[in-house]
């Protein structure tokens, strides 16, 4: 199985800061890589796919990189509602996996 | 607007079987594949498994392959997860998915508690 490092597993930002979410595949997943935000008591929701792809909805200030093995997601000027968990997840290989989650907090 | 709504979750105990439903609408649901995630209370996410969107072709996770069996009707827009002999470590929310190059639209969820 591949497995995904996330880190870190919880982060503190003050609104307005920028904020980089590290993830860590065990092998080479050709940038299949999706990123999904789970806020408080809701659904996860899918926020970028192929690493850099921004879903329908999604704000700008959202964006992702990377390859081979190494990917991140970046949020720019962060808002009060960016508050949630942030999963990544490979899909180039089954069991397609997710990272352990990042948690989000305001400081 | 896609909507997926699961259901038949509840509290079972181990060794049982149970079956959740996910009604889907909003989309051609026979034009899609689906699959089932599931996440712990600590918030592990799992995938479980995908099905093709005619239904004849279906992936599961090593680990669960032998006990949950997806299926689904496309007359009833309607994804289906058997699950049997369940253990304590199936206590999850339970979420049907949408499934093209990622998890694409996610339902509301459905909690499953094994216990005694």
């Amino acid at each position: 199985d591949i497995q995904m490092t996330q880190s870190p597993a919880s982060l503190s930002a003050s609104l307005g800061e920028t904020v980089t979410i590290e993830c860590l595949a065990s092998e080479d997943i050709y940038s299949n890589l999706a990123w999904y935000q789970q806020k408080p008591g809701k659904s996860p929701q899918l926020l970028i796919y192929y690493a850099n792809s921004l879903n329908d909805g999604v704000p700008s200030r959202f964006s992702g990189s990377g390859s081979g093995t190494q990917y991140s997601l970046k949020i720019n000027s962060l808002q009060s509602e960016d508050v949630s968990i942030y999963f990544c997840q490979q899909n180039y290989d089954s069991p397609y996996t997710f990272g352990a989650g990042t948690k989000l907090e305001l400081k | 607007e896609v909507q997926l709504v699961e259901s038949g979750g509840g509290l079972v105990q181990p060794g049982a079987s149970l079956k959740l439903s996910c009604v889907a609408s909003g989309f051609t649901f026979s034009d899609y594949w689906m699959s089932w995630v599931r996440q712990t209370p600590g918030k592990t996410m799992e995938w479980i498994g995908d099905i093709k969107y005619d239904g004849s072709y279906t992936n599961y996770a090593p680990s669960l392959k032998n006990r949950f069996t997806i299926s689904r009707d496309n007359a009833k827009s309607t994804l289906y997860l058997q699950m049997s002999n369940v253990r304590s470590e199936d206590t999850a929310t339970y979420y049907c998915t949408t499934r093209t190059t990622s998890f694409d639209y996610w339902g509301q969820g459905v909690m499953v508690t094994v216990s005694s």
